[in-house]
């Protein structure tokens, strides 16, 4: 199985920050990789799907980059309604998520 | 656009089974995959497997195998979650989701999520 690690697991910032989460496979995924955006009581939100292609209604200030093992989510100006946490994950052999990272409010 | 509609709340005994049940409507239910995941209190999001209804195909975690059994019915489009020899552990919210593609891919459309919890 194709372990997935995300850093950092927590993350704390404030409105208008630029904010960077990285993920990393165990081995390459190949550029299949989603990001999600998941809030308490609610179901995830896709975001970014094979590495950098923005989901329709997603705002620009989200963008994904990356390739074999390594990725990154980054979103360039926090708004308030980005406080939530973050789980990559990879559908290239099975599938499987990351632990999450939760980005809070500095 | 796909929508997913689950079945309500359980509460089940150690050592017994559970099943979950997921409505789906729009698109052709036949050419989009179903795809189940869940989260333990405080803990993240857990991929479990998948089904390909077009192609009566399915995937599961490996650490799932031999409890876990995924179904889909196309006469009443909706698909099937039963885990058995239940645990604590097993206490989770479980999702469906899917890719709206025949896939087991990114998952662009979620149903609301089920508590299952497991005590004795």
């Amino acid at each position: 199985d194709i372990q997935m690690t995300q850093s950092p697991s927590t993350l704390s910032a404030s409105v208008g920050d630029r904010v960077t989460i990285t993920c990393r496979a165990s081995q390459s995924v190949t550029g299949w990789l989603a990001w999600y955006q998941h809030k308490p009581g609610t179901a995830p939100k896709l975001l970014i799907y094979k590495t950098s292609t923005l989901e329709s209604g997603v705002p620009s200030r989200f963008s994904g980059s990356g390739s074999g093992t390594d990725f990154t989510l980054t979103v360039t100006s926090l708004q308030p309604d980005d406080f939530a946490t973050y789980y990559c994950q990879q559908y290239d052999s099975s599938s499987s998520f990351g632990q999450g990272t939760k980005v809070e409010i500095k | 656009q796909v929508q997913l509609v689950q079945s309500g709340a359980e509460v089940k005994k150690p050592g017994s089974s559970v099943r979950v049940s997921c409505k789906a409507s729009g698109g052709t239910f036949n050419t989009y995959s179903i795809t189940w995941v869940r989260q333990a209190p405080g803990e993240g999001l857990e991929w479990m497997g998948g089904i390909v209804p077009m192609f009566g195909s399915t995937t599961y975690q490996q650490r799932f195998q031999g409890r876990l059994t995924i179904t889909a019915d196309k006469s009443t489009t909706t698909a099937h979650m039963q885990l058995s020899s239940l645990t604590s552990e097993d206490t989770a919210v479980y999702y469906c989701a899917t890719s709206g593609a025949f896939y087991l891919g990114q998952l662009d459309y979620w149903g609301q999520g089920t508590l299952v919890t497991v005590s004795s």
